[in-house]
């Protein structure tokens, strides 16, 4: 089934500095999706950026789509400590099939 | 708008005891309904996912089980839990006339099995 793969595990910066995660997934989409998970909460939905996309813009977020990698980037400009959390890419989806999530990545971010 | 809500949101049970997680959504009909698991530290595995009343699809074979008895109600259940079946469960919906397969997530329920 296809399924990202977030990279790295775990991440820790400042505040003020940029956040970058990556996905890999395995088989064509039609589209990608990042979620982010505050601890002991639900999912919240970021961002989806659809497979005729190359980049996607939402406030401090940049999503980036390289369809010929199978690859995703997640980019969180200018960190703030409320930005600590766990983030998801899925794929799948649409006309009743599921979301496969990665494994997520941790950010931590340090004031 | 358009709302989930999951309860209860923390749960202890004793081995070999039922289980049954409720989810209901409101604001939206005929949605497309999941159970996710999330054991500590790791991602979410796909349970169970329902695009109609009556109408489950099973991902991992388990002692779980669920049911969809009302187009917005989705619930979730064990006869005897494992130890294995600790845990965070997710319930979430998508909108059927929503082609992209957001969702929409509850905000868990977290299961210890002693």
């Amino acid at each position: 089934s296809q399924q990202g793969e977030e990279d790295p595990q775990a991440l820790s910066i400042q505040e003020g500095e940029n956040a970058t995660m990556n996905c890999s997934y395995k088989t064509s989409i039609n589209n990608l999706q990042w979620y982010r998970q505050n601890s002991g909460r639900g999912l919240v939905h970021l961002i989806l950026i659809r497979s005729n996309e190359r980049e996607k813009h939402s406030g401090r977020l940049r999503v980036t789509l390289d369809t010929s990698k199978k690859s995703s980037s997640l980019l969180i400009t200018a960190s703030r400590a409320a930005d600590t959390a766990s983030y998801f890419c899925a794929t799948g989806g649409g006309g009743g099939t599921a979301l496969i999530f990665g494994k997520g990545t941790t950010l931590s971010v340090s004031s | 708008s358009q709302t989930i809500h999951q309860w209860p949101a923390t749960l202890v049970q004793p081995v070999g005891s039922p289980l049954s997680l409720e989810c209901t959504v409101e604001g939206t009909s005929n949605p497309n309904l999941y159970w996710y698991r999330q054991a500590a530290g790791r991602g979410l595995q796909l349970l169970f996912y329902s695009v109609g009343i009556g109408q489950i699809s099973s991902e991992v074979p388990q002692n779980l089980s669920a049911s969809r008895p009302q187009d917005r109600q989705f619930i979730l259940s064990s006869k005897k839990l494992l130890l294995s079946d600790s845990g965070f469960y997710l319930c979430a919906f998508s909108t059927s006339g929503m082609n992209t397969g957001e969702l929409f997530f509850g905000e868990g329920s977290r299961l210890t099995v002693l």
